[in-house]
Protein backbone atom coordinates (compact mmCIF):
# COMPACT_ATOMS: atom_id res chain seq x y z
CA UNK A 1 0.00 0.00 0.00
CA UNK A 2 1.40 3.37 -1.15
CA UNK A 3 -0.42 5.74 0.62
CA UNK A 4 -0.04 9.55 -0.50
CA UNK A 5 3.24 9.60 -2.87
CA UNK A 6 4.62 12.94 -4.60
CA UNK A 7 6.83 14.04 -7.36
CA UNK A 8 9.75 15.13 -7.15
CA UNK A 9 11.38 15.29 -3.99
CA UNK A 10 13.50 18.11 -4.64
CA UNK A 11 13.26 21.17 -7.30
CA UNK A 12 14.99 23.79 -8.12
CA UNK A 13 13.13 26.73 -10.31
CA UNK A 14 14.43 29.82 -12.17
CA UNK A 15 12.35 32.79 -11.79
CA UNK A 16 9.06 32.65 -14.46
CA UNK A 17 9.55 29.16 -15.10
CA UNK A 18 6.76 26.40 -14.51
CA UNK A 19 6.34 23.14 -13.14
CA UNK A 20 3.50 20.91 -12.18
CA UNK A 21 3.96 19.49 -8.70
CA UNK A 22 2.70 15.26 -8.86
CA UNK A 23 0.35 13.54 -6.18
CA UNK A 24 -1.12 10.54 -6.61
CA UNK A 25 -3.02 8.37 -3.51
CA UNK A 26 -4.28 4.83 -3.84
CA UNK A 27 -6.69 4.82 -0.94
CA UNK A 28 -9.63 5.85 -3.02
CA UNK A 29 -9.71 8.69 -0.60
CA UNK A 30 -12.21 11.04 -1.35
CA UNK A 31 -10.72 14.21 0.19
CA UNK A 32 -7.59 15.46 -1.22
CA UNK A 33 -5.43 18.80 -0.07
CA UNK A 34 -2.23 20.58 -1.01
CA UNK A 35 -0.47 22.66 1.96
CA UNK A 36 3.14 24.71 1.85
CA UNK A 37 4.86 24.48 4.52
CA UNK A 38 7.36 27.65 5.38
CA UNK A 39 9.37 28.11 8.53
CA UNK A 40 7.92 29.15 11.56
CA UNK A 41 4.84 29.75 9.62
CA UNK A 42 3.30 25.92 9.92
CA UNK A 43 1.31 24.57 7.24
CA UNK A 44 -1.02 26.87 5.06
CA UNK A 45 -3.64 25.42 2.73
CA UNK A 46 -3.15 25.84 -0.95
CA UNK A 47 -6.31 24.17 -2.52
CA UNK A 48 -8.14 21.13 -1.63
CA UNK A 49 -10.81 18.45 -3.10
CA UNK A 50 -13.66 17.05 -2.01
CA UNK A 51 -14.35 14.10 -5.03
CA UNK A 52 -13.49 13.91 -8.40
CA UNK A 53 -13.98 17.29 -10.61
CA UNK A 54 -13.87 19.38 -7.53
CA UNK A 55 -11.82 22.04 -6.36
CA UNK A 56 -11.73 24.92 -3.69
CA UNK A 57 -9.95 27.67 -3.07
CA UNK A 58 -7.65 27.19 0.66
CA UNK A 59 -5.67 29.92 2.24
CA UNK A 60 -3.15 31.16 0.00
CA UNK A 61 -4.09 29.88 -3.55
CA UNK A 62 -2.44 32.97 -5.21
CA UNK A 63 0.32 31.57 -7.92
CA UNK A 64 -1.21 28.25 -8.21
CA UNK A 65 -3.92 25.84 -9.60
CA UNK A 66 -5.42 22.18 -9.13
CA UNK A 67 -7.00 20.01 -11.47
CA UNK A 68 -8.90 16.82 -9.79
CA UNK A 69 -9.99 14.80 -12.36
CA UNK A 70 -9.85 11.29 -10.74
CA UNK A 71 -10.30 10.20 -7.66
CA UNK A 72 -6.59 9.62 -7.35
CA UNK A 73 -4.79 12.34 -8.72
CA UNK A 74 -4.44 15.98 -7.79
CA UNK A 75 -1.58 17.85 -9.30
CA UNK A 76 -0.52 21.25 -8.34
CA UNK A 77 0.35 23.75 -11.01
CA UNK A 78 3.09 26.67 -10.55
CA UNK A 79 2.66 28.65 -13.42
CA UNK A 80 5.07 31.85 -13.02
CA UNK A 81 7.40 30.55 -10.33
CA UNK A 82 8.27 33.85 -8.31
CA UNK A 83 11.21 33.17 -4.64
CA UNK A 84 8.11 33.85 -2.71
CA UNK A 85 7.55 30.32 -3.77
CA UNK A 86 9.94 28.61 -2.32
CA UNK A 87 8.71 26.47 0.21
CA UNK A 88 8.08 22.27 1.14
CA UNK A 89 5.05 21.19 -0.56
CA UNK A 90 2.56 18.39 1.25
CA UNK A 91 0.19 16.87 -0.41
CA UNK A 92 -2.42 14.44 1.72
CA UNK A 93 -5.81 12.88 1.31
CA UNK A 94 -8.52 11.03 3.69
CA UNK A 95 -11.22 9.68 3.52
CA UNK A 96 -14.22 12.48 4.30
CA UNK A 97 -12.66 14.17 7.55
CA UNK A 98 -11.18 11.17 9.21
CA UNK A 99 -7.12 10.07 9.87
CA UNK A 100 -5.64 12.66 6.93
CA UNK A 101 -2.56 10.79 5.29
CA UNK A 102 0.23 12.80 4.35
CA UNK A 103 3.18 12.21 1.35
CA UNK A 104 6.57 12.82 1.93
CA UNK A 105 6.69 16.58 0.52
CA UNK A 106 8.56 18.51 -2.13
CA UNK A 107 11.31 21.00 -1.93
CA UNK A 108 11.27 23.58 -3.97
CA UNK A 109 13.16 26.46 -4.55
CA UNK A 110 12.86 29.33 -6.68
CA UNK A 111 15.97 31.11 -7.95
CA UNK B 1 -12.77 33.40 8.41
CA UNK B 2 -11.66 30.16 10.65
CA UNK B 3 -8.59 30.30 12.49
CA UNK B 4 -6.33 28.39 14.62
CA UNK B 5 -3.53 30.00 17.35
CA UNK B 6 -1.07 28.14 18.75
CA UNK B 7 0.73 31.10 20.89
CA UNK B 8 3.78 29.10 21.52
CA UNK B 9 6.32 28.36 19.14
CA UNK B 10 8.81 26.18 21.12
CA UNK B 11 7.78 24.63 24.70
CA UNK B 12 10.73 23.26 26.37
CA UNK B 13 10.37 21.04 29.38
CA UNK B 14 12.24 18.08 31.35
CA UNK B 15 11.68 14.58 30.97
CA UNK B 16 8.57 13.88 33.64
CA UNK B 17 7.17 17.25 33.73
CA UNK B 18 3.66 17.93 32.54
CA UNK B 19 3.06 19.23 29.30
CA UNK B 20 -0.09 21.66 27.86
CA UNK B 21 0.15 22.60 24.19
CA UNK B 22 -2.15 25.27 23.93
CA UNK B 23 -4.43 25.86 20.76
CA UNK B 24 -7.39 28.60 20.36
CA UNK B 25 -9.61 28.40 17.54
CA UNK B 26 -12.11 30.81 15.68
CA UNK B 27 -15.03 29.72 14.12
CA UNK B 28 -18.90 30.16 15.09
CA UNK B 29 -19.94 26.60 14.35
CA UNK B 30 -19.14 23.24 15.24
CA UNK B 31 -15.47 22.44 14.56
CA UNK B 32 -13.49 19.03 14.67
CA UNK B 33 -10.61 19.26 15.70
CA UNK B 34 -7.20 17.09 15.43
CA UNK B 35 -4.22 17.29 16.62
CA UNK B 36 -1.39 16.32 14.74
CA UNK B 37 2.31 15.44 15.26
CA UNK B 38 5.47 15.58 13.03
CA UNK B 39 8.38 13.61 14.17
CA UNK B 40 12.40 14.04 13.25
CA UNK B 41 12.57 12.58 9.46
CA UNK B 42 9.05 11.24 9.36
CA UNK B 43 5.39 12.23 7.80
CA UNK B 44 2.97 14.84 9.70
CA UNK B 45 0.64 11.54 11.06
CA UNK B 46 -2.33 12.20 13.34
CA UNK B 47 -2.54 11.56 17.01
CA UNK B 48 -5.81 12.40 18.23
CA UNK B 49 -9.35 13.98 17.32
CA UNK B 50 -11.45 15.00 19.73
CA UNK B 51 -14.39 13.17 18.43
CA UNK B 52 -12.61 10.22 19.61
CA UNK B 53 -12.09 11.56 23.15
CA UNK B 54 -8.95 8.68 22.97
CA UNK B 55 -5.83 9.27 24.98
CA UNK B 56 -3.12 8.22 22.25
CA UNK B 57 0.74 7.70 24.06
CA UNK B 58 -0.56 9.04 26.73
CA UNK B 59 -1.44 12.62 25.35
CA UNK B 60 -5.33 13.75 25.79
CA UNK B 61 -7.32 16.55 24.42
CA UNK B 62 -10.51 18.33 25.42
CA UNK B 63 -12.42 20.53 23.39
CA UNK B 64 -13.45 23.65 25.21
CA UNK B 65 -16.43 25.63 23.19
CA UNK B 66 -16.77 28.43 25.78
CA UNK B 67 -12.92 29.15 25.72
CA UNK B 68 -12.80 28.17 21.43
CA UNK B 69 -9.97 25.78 22.98
CA UNK B 70 -8.25 21.98 22.48
CA UNK B 71 -5.36 22.07 24.58
CA UNK B 72 -3.01 18.96 24.40
CA UNK B 73 -2.00 17.81 27.18
CA UNK B 74 0.30 15.02 29.04
CA UNK B 75 1.12 14.28 33.01
CA UNK B 76 4.50 13.48 32.26
CA UNK B 77 6.51 14.03 29.26
CA UNK B 78 9.06 11.35 27.84
CA UNK B 79 11.96 12.40 25.39
CA UNK B 80 10.51 10.87 22.71
CA UNK B 81 7.78 13.21 23.09
CA UNK B 82 10.01 15.48 21.15
CA UNK B 83 8.47 16.89 18.24
CA UNK B 84 6.27 19.37 16.05
CA UNK B 85 2.66 19.37 17.12
CA UNK B 86 0.10 20.99 15.09
CA UNK B 87 -3.57 21.59 16.25
CA UNK B 88 -5.85 21.27 13.20
CA UNK B 89 -9.87 22.50 12.55
CA UNK B 90 -12.67 21.21 9.94
CA UNK B 91 -15.30 23.70 9.95
CA UNK B 92 -18.36 21.07 9.84
CA UNK B 93 -18.82 19.26 7.06
CA UNK B 94 -16.44 21.45 4.66
CA UNK B 95 -13.43 18.81 4.41
CA UNK B 96 -11.31 22.00 4.60
CA UNK B 97 -8.58 21.16 6.98
CA UNK B 98 -6.33 24.17 8.20
CA UNK B 99 -3.50 23.89 10.55
CA UNK B 100 -2.31 26.36 13.24
CA UNK B 101 1.22 27.51 13.12
CA UNK B 102 3.17 24.02 15.24
CA UNK B 103 4.43 24.38 18.61
CA UNK B 104 8.10 22.47 18.89
CA UNK B 105 7.95 20.24 21.79
CA UNK B 106 11.40 19.80 23.32
CA UNK B 107 11.51 17.35 26.32
CA UNK B 108 15.49 17.05 28.08
CA UNK B 109 16.40 14.77 29.69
Amino acid sequence: NAGVTQTPKFRILKIGQSMTLQCTQDMNHNYMYWYRQDPGMGLKLIYYSVGAGITDKGEVPNGYNVSRSTTEDFPLRLELAAPSQTSVYFCASSYLSDRVIFGQGTRLTVV
Amino acid sequence: AQRVTQPEKLLSVFKGAPVELKCNYSYSGSPELFWYVQYSRQRLQLLLRHISRESIKGFTADLNKGETSFHLKKPFAQEEDSAMYYCALIPSNTGKLIFGQGTTLQVKP
